[in-house]
């Protein structure tokens, strides 16, 4: 496989559940990130991992854990959640600067 | 702090016709400019971008996008629109320093036949 992939495509849980979405890119790249894009808002990034190590957590919620054990890798734990939490999750990943990011697909996330 | 401004959340344009998208921005260092586009279910995938040198950037697709300094500009554009170009459209800016990319709130672009 090539690029970036992002499982499951489709999730529903209930707001007491706990799930996670993966992330995994072949691209070498050193930097991966989450983004969330809820319907008629700008995209929102959440968070940044730059070898491993977190660089940027934009203000996000703690019911949404990232977690990134090695730079191919990208995790983020999903805990009591809320129905405003319903949205499209996309990782991307980006090899040096300027930060061209490459997407995966996209979780679509609906919390019921 | 940057920010990006796209005019119009939804342009409608006939087949074979122009193709303008507006772009905005704001950056107090000198920008990475960049044109993302995102078909129905799926993730974005870059069209083109500026960084340095020519301020006139070609992408795939037949897009092109030029960076005006003086008008903080970087509208996305093509010449004759055909079908497989609906889709929506993000313009987005990053700074030279670091790995964090703004992103506009998008205009999704319908081509009538």
């Amino acid at each position: 496989e090539t690029g970036v992939t992002q499982t499951p495509r489709h999730l529903v849980m209930g707001m007491t559940n706990k799930k996670s979405l993966k992330c995994e890119q072949h691209l070498g790249h050193n930097a991966m990130y989450w983004y969330k894009q809820s319907a008629k808002k700008p995209l929102e990034l959440m968070f940044v991992y730059n070898f491993k190590e977190q660089t940027e957590n934009n203000s996000v919620p703690s019911r949404f854990s990232p977690e990134c054990p090695n730079s191919s890798h990208l995790f983020l734990h999903l805990h009591t959640l809320q129905p405003e939490d319903s949205a499209l999750y996309l990782c991307a990943s980006s090899q040096g600067v300027p930060a061209e990011a490459f997407f995966g697909q996209g979780t679509r996330l609906t919390v019921v | 702090a940057q920010s990006v401004t796209q005019l119009g959340s939804h342009v409608s344009v006939s087949e074979g016709a122009l193709v303008l998208l507006r772009c905005n921005y704001s950056s107090s260092v000198p920008p990475y400019l960049f044109w993302y586009v995102q078909y129905p279910n799926q993730g974005l995938q870059l069209l083109l971008k500026y960084t340095t040198g020519a301020t006139l950037v070609k992408g795939i697709n037949g897009f092109e996008a030029e960076f005006k300094k003086s008008e903080t500009s970087f509208h996305l554009t093509k010449p004759s629109a055909h079908m497989s170009d609906a889709a929506e459209y993000f313009c987005a800016v990053s700074d030279t320093g670091g790995f964090k990319t703004i992103f506009g709130a998008g205009t999704r672009l319908f081509v009538k036949a």
